[in-house]
């Protein structure tokens, strides 16, 4: 079965300061997705930027870029110029190729932009 | 193009009522996902469907819950009888065929009491 670890429950930033979440996950599979979503106090769950394994480039989404270690099994995401509005937790979720639907989520990560 | 729609965002009920809590995936996917969330046991997978058709329900908790997708359109999840235990948010979400990527509509947050 695939499992992803956020190993950090909570982290703090400083606006404006770049912040780094961590994420592994353990799988025996080679065609896979992986995805951060983040999810707001509103409760909201926000797609916030996706990879495809079978590409070796990292995926950004303007503030926000990815270190995937394929062979690591890491998956971390970097928020860039921190905004108050980055506030949230952030979920790391894994999903299989093929016709397997079922998103892996962590526990994720509450993350906290102080002024 | 709306997002997913879900109706309604806050439902309080007494235990032993039936509650439905409905959703409106994007237009043109093929995939639509029930979850639950709680502080306990985080994000749940309840149920999904593939072209309406429904593809796995292990994650229902038991026979009170069901879930239905008339359409291509349009999904319902009941709960009937419901108890304080079932108190959490509902999320929809749906998604293309390829890609993985599920696009979650804003949640149903439901209080039994």
């Amino acid at each position: 079965a695939q499992t992803v670890t956020q190993s950090q429950p909570e982290m703090s930033v400083q606006e404006a300061e770049t912040v780094t979440l961590s994420c592994t996950y353990d799988t025996s599979e080679n065609n896979y997705y992986l995805f951060w979503y983040k999810q707001p106090p509103s409760r909201q769950m926000i797609l916030v930027i996706r990879q495809e394994a079978y590409k070796q480039q990292n995926a950004t989404e303007n503030r926000f870029s990815v270190n995937f270690q394929k062979a690591a099994k890491s998956f971390s995401l970097k928020i860039s110029d921190s905004q108050l509005g980055d506030t949230a937790m952030y979920f790391c979720a894994f999903i299989m190729g093929g016709s397997n639907y079922k998103l892996t989520f962590g526990k994720g990560t509450l993350l906290t932009v102080n002024p | 193009d709306a997002g997913v729609i879900q109706s309604p965002r806050h439902e309080v009920t007494e235990m032993g009522q039936e509650v439905t809590l409905r959703c409106k995936p994007i237009s043109g996917h093929d995939y639509l996902f029930w979850y639950r969330q709680t502080m306990m046991r985080g994000l749940e997978l309840l149920i999904y469907f593939n072209n309406n058709v429904p593809i796995d329900d292990s994650g229902m908790p038991e026979d009170r819950f069901s879930a239905k997708m008339p359409n291509a359109s349009f999904s319902t999840l009941k709960i009937q009888p419901s108890e304080p235990r079932d108190s959490a948010v509902y999320f929809c979400a749906s998604s293309l065929a390829t890609g993985g990527a599920q696009y979650f509509g804003p949640g149903t947050r439901l209080l039994v009491l």
